[in-house]
């Protein structure tokens, strides 16, 4: 099975309009962490948002959010306010355990933002 | 904070030649680090883990002696394609870590595109 599902291979959303990247992911340890991660067409892998097991709110940083469901095993990633320059690869990433674990990967979804 | 440099950015050479990869962490310690291979419209696979001063880890499949990872410093990783061929040909990037970092979030280089002709 799938540790990290990304349904949405794509998703064409326009300029200003807000944007959800679905996230599910299947584990059972009970302590784990949940990452977003943005790849331009350049490559780099950047780090936009991280949400924890254990942690009882959901995570914010600037314009992004994540809307954590623990018993749905969800983690989705919301971007309000959509710009062009957010067009990239959007992967959400999970680590098992503790003690620099290995991440997981999802398919990732590539976001096109209309201008 | 938290960047991670990765040189070369780009490297052709021709098939049966070594190709070195270094991976640095500019303003922070990175206790483990972490060598992914992206081919084209994929995801992220990971080759294989290092810790500062000891063996790499590598995913089951990935070949040892094919690809050498050397992790002197707190600061420093190498990945030596040995003996490149064609089918080498991809997008390696490098990530870093700290155990100070509660969060354990892994930064990551610019990566680097390989050909070999």
């Amino acid at each position: 099975a799938q540790k990290i599902t990304q349904t949405q291979p794509g998703m064409f959303v326009q300029e200003k309009e807000a944007v959800t990247l679905d996230c599910t992911y299947d584990t059972s340890d009970p302590s784990y962490g949940l990452f977003w991660y943005k790849q331009p067409s350049s490559g780099e892998m950047i780090f936009l948002i991280y949400q924890g097991s254990y942690d009882q709110q959901n995570a914010t940083e600037g314009r992004y959010s994540l809307n954590f469901q623990k018993a749905r095993k969800s983690a989705n990633l919301v971007i309000s306010a959509s710009q062009l320059g957010d067009s990239a690869m959007y992967f959400c990433a999970m680590r098992e355990g503790t003690g620099n674990e290995k991440l997981t990967f999802g398919t990732g979804t590539r976001l096109t933002i209309i201008p | 904070g938290a960047v991670v440099s990765q040189h070369p950015s780009w490297v052709i050479c021709k098939s049966g030649t070594s190709v070195k990869i270094e991976c640095r962490s500019l303003d922070f310690q990175a206790t483990t680090m972490f060598w992914y291979r992206q081919f084209p419209k994929q995801s992220l696979m990971l080759m294989a883990t290092s810790n500062e001063g000891s063996k790499a880890t590598y995913e089951q499949g990935v070949e040892k002696d094919k690809f050498l990872i050397n992790h002197a410093s707190l600061t420093l990783s190498t990945l030596t394609v040995t003996s490149a061929h064609p089918e080498d040909s991809s997008f390696y990037i490098c990530s870093a870590s700290t155990s100070q970092d509660p969060q354990e979030t892994q930064y990551f280089g610019p990566g680097t595109r390989l050909l070999v002709l």
